[in-house]
């Protein structure tokens, strides 16, 4: 059974700081790891999909990493700004659904 | 495009009652998916539906939900009959293909069971 686990739960930075989000799934066989931002009292937007055959994503101030041997996954964004408060939430696709990890709420202070 | 539009956004309902919430996916989208979360339990799939047929419902916590697609613009969550544990978000989302690809969220129906 797929599980998929985000470090920290929780991190509050400085404004213009770079930052790396993580994110580990047990089961290696995923079709694609999907990166969403969360915005409270919202629903969930995509960040970045990254493709079992691929290594990275980029959009952006975003770069998203995976590596499907070690079941893991970044998110790294640079230069950090208050906008970009939210929870980040990582999902390991198993083909046809989404396993969710549970978050991590990032709090960019000015 | 509009997005995925749920309905209501907010439920406030007392236990027994009936409560079905609503979704229209995103127009060309053929996968449609039911997620629940709460804080103890995060996102969880209930039910997800390809070519408005009901792939794995196995997420469905016991028979008292249940959920349909008639048509591809449309598909219901129904429980019946409620209870204070089902309080929660829940989230529609659809994407294209069979696969899950890129998924997008509606804004979620949050329901209050007393």
């Amino acid at each position: 059974k797929q599980e998929v686990t985000q470090i920290p739960a929780a991190l509050s930075v400085p404004e213009g700081e770079n930052l790396v989000l993580n994110c580990s799934f047990t089961d290696s066989a995923i079709y694609n790891l999907q990166w969403f931002r969360q915005d409270p009292g919202k629903g969930l937007t995509s960040l970045l999909l990254i493709q079992s055959s691929q290594r990275e994503q980029t959009s952006g101030r975003l770069n998203a990493s995976l590596d499907k041997s070690s079941g893991r996954s970044t998110l790294y964004i640079a230069a950090s700004q208050p906008g970009d408060s939210a929870t980040y939430l990582c999902a390991a696709d198993q083909g046809g659904k989404l396993i969710f990890g549970q978050g991590t709420e990032l709090s960019v202070k000015p | 495009d509009a997005g995925v539009i749920q309905s209501p956004r907010h439920e406030v309902t007392e236990m027994g009652q009936e409560v079905t919430l609503r979704c229209k996916p995103i127009s060309g989208h053929n996968s449609l998916f039911w997620y629940r979360q709460t804080m103890m339990r995060g996102l969880e799939l209930l039910i997800y539906f390809n070519n408005n047929v009901p792939i794995d419902d196995s997420g469905m916590p016991e028979d008292r939900f249940s959920a349909k697609m008639p048509n591809a613009s449309f598909s219901t969550l129904k429980i019946q009959p409620s209870e204070p544990r089902d309080s929660a978000v829940y989230f529609c989302a659809s994407s294209r293909g069979q696969n899950t690809g890129e998924l997008f969220f509606g804004e979620g129906s949050r329901l209050t069971v007393l």
